[in-house]
């Protein structure tokens, strides 16, 4: 079946540092990808997504990738605020509209 | 536009007892999906609605769980003789009537069993 590999946190960065979290899939087609954010005690709020290969998915600063040849949607962001601490969750939905997550990324923004 | 309501927000329960999960999805929305998260893990899918009809459980255990949407009301996921590992975060998420990809979802229950 499908499944998502994510980099295993926590993942500790000083504020405006670069982020990357790191992203495959594995499906038997192509599914769609999203990025969920998790902030403590809340449920996922959609972060971004792609639906097709060479996508690019943006919000908030954040961008990911769509890339069939690497099968990876890595999370990206240029400067970091404290205020993005949460858990990042990776996703994919390879049809039957059943999402397959990752285990989550916890990013913790150090002043 | 309200998202999508979950009540109650947290539940506590003794081993043995039943315990009831409710979503409201949002509005116009008629597709609703339940995922547990256990701790320190992602999600996991469980059961796809639509209304009055269950369209995958695959990932519901066997016994002791259920769901529903029916026509009006939320839709209910229903645990029974609950057990200490159904401790978990229990999400649902909502897409539209169209064929929609993006889940949209709500704050989550969290079930503790004593």
């Amino acid at each position: 079946g499908d499944s998502v590999t994510q980099m295993e946190g926590p993942v500790t960065l000083s504020e405006e540092a670069f982020l990357t979290i790191n992203c495959t899939y594995t499906a038997t087609g192509y599914p769609s990808l999203f990025w969920y954010v998790q902030y403590p005690g809340e449920g996922l709020q959609l972060l971004l997504k792609a639906t097709k290969a060479d996508d690019k998915g943006s919000n908030k600063g954040f961008e990911a990738t769509y890339r069939k040849e690497t099968t990876s949607f890595h999370l990206e962001k240029g400067s970091v605020q404290v205020s993005d601490s949460a858990v990042y969750f990776c996703a994919g939905e390879g049809g039957g509209n059943k999402l397959t997550f990752g285990t989550g990324t916890q990013l913790k923004v150090e002043l | 536009n309200a998202g999508v309501m979950q009540n109650p927000r947290h539940l506590v329960r003794r081993r043995g007892q039943e315990a009831r999960l409710r979503c409201s999805p949002m509005k116009g929305h008629s597709h609703v999906y339940w995922y547990r998260q256990l701790p320190e893990e992602g999600l996991k899918f469980m059961v796809y609605l639509q209304k009055e009809n269950i369209i995958d459980e695959s990932g519901m255990p066997k016994e002791r769980f259920s769901a529903e949407f029916p026509k009006e009301g939320p839709s209910i996921l229903r645990i029974q003789q609950v057990v200490r590992g159904d401790s978990a975060a229990y999400f649902c998420a909502s897409s539209p009537r169209d064929r929609e990809e993006t889940q949209y979802f709500g704050p989550g229950t969290r079930l503790l069993v004593l």
